[in-house]
């Protein structure tokens, strides 16, 4: 089973609300991973959580907050967001192997969002 | 720096054609490993090959195989006798660290 589920599928928020995206895995991976696409873009990587603690943050701003509360578990918190913050967001898991090199990421459908 | 080049930004074919989707590479990495990955008009990136720098054998599942030539850093991708549902935007990527580095990706239109 690669599944990874992500919750909404699509949401619409005001740039004053508070809002949480879901990430769920039960593969037994323990990197997991958020990214944000643009229409016809590639997916950019945002963060990374190794073994629940996060390791890469790659200069997102503050009002994206991610959350680790398991291994099988990823949220992101949406506080205060801008109209160019709409796009689809992904959810990524992997093995994450020790010494292995990078590991395939299995990823999630996404959540559509949209910031009025 | 990792750099991924899909010179092909967007590819139309008749059903039951062949069709090759480039990548080159860029890397200073001497072990590196390589991805293509498709995204259907749904979103869901859908993972089809993970190859390691070492291994430059060439694949082949069903109807796609992929041409790994390190000589020239290109991991290009065959798809044969494609069909509509083939459809889709494809990207290759490449390992950096713990990161995955995305090329712009191609999309491929089939026509019926």
């Amino acid at each position: 089973d690669t599944e990874v589920t992500q919750t909404p599928k699509h949401l619409v928020m005001g740039m004053t609300n508070k809002k949480s995206l879901k990430c769920e895995q039960h593969m037994g991976h323990r990197a997991m991973y958020w990214y944000k696409q643009k229409a016809k873009k590639p997916p950019e990587l945002m963060f990374v959580y190794s073994y629940e603690k996060l390791s890469i943050n790659e200069s997102v701003p503050s009002r994206f907050s991610p959350e680790c509360p398991n291994s099988s578990l990823l949220n992101l918190h949406l506080h205060a967001l801008q109209p160019e913050d709409s796009a689809l967001y992904l959810c990524a898991s992997s093995h994450q192997e020790s010494g292995g090199g990078p590991d395939t990421q299995y990823f999630g459908p996404g959540t559509r969002l949209t910031v009025l | 720096a990792q750099k991924v080049t899909q010179a092909q930004t967007e590819i139309s074919v008749v059903e039951k054609e062949d069709v090759t989707l480039d990548c080159v590479y860029e890397t200073r990495d001497t072990t590196y490993y390589l991805f293509w990955y498709k995204q259907p008009p749904s979103g869901e990136l859908v993972f089809l090959i993970r190859r390691n720098s070492f291994d430059e054998q060439n694949e082949i599942s069903g109807r796609y195989s992929w041409n790994f030539q390190k000589s020239t850093s290109s991991f290009n991708f065959t798809i044969t006798a494609s069909q509509v549902v083939d459809s889709a935007v494809y990207f290759c990527a490449l390992s950096e660290d713990d990161k995955v580095i995305f090329g712009p990706g191609t999309s491929l239109s089939v026509i019926p």
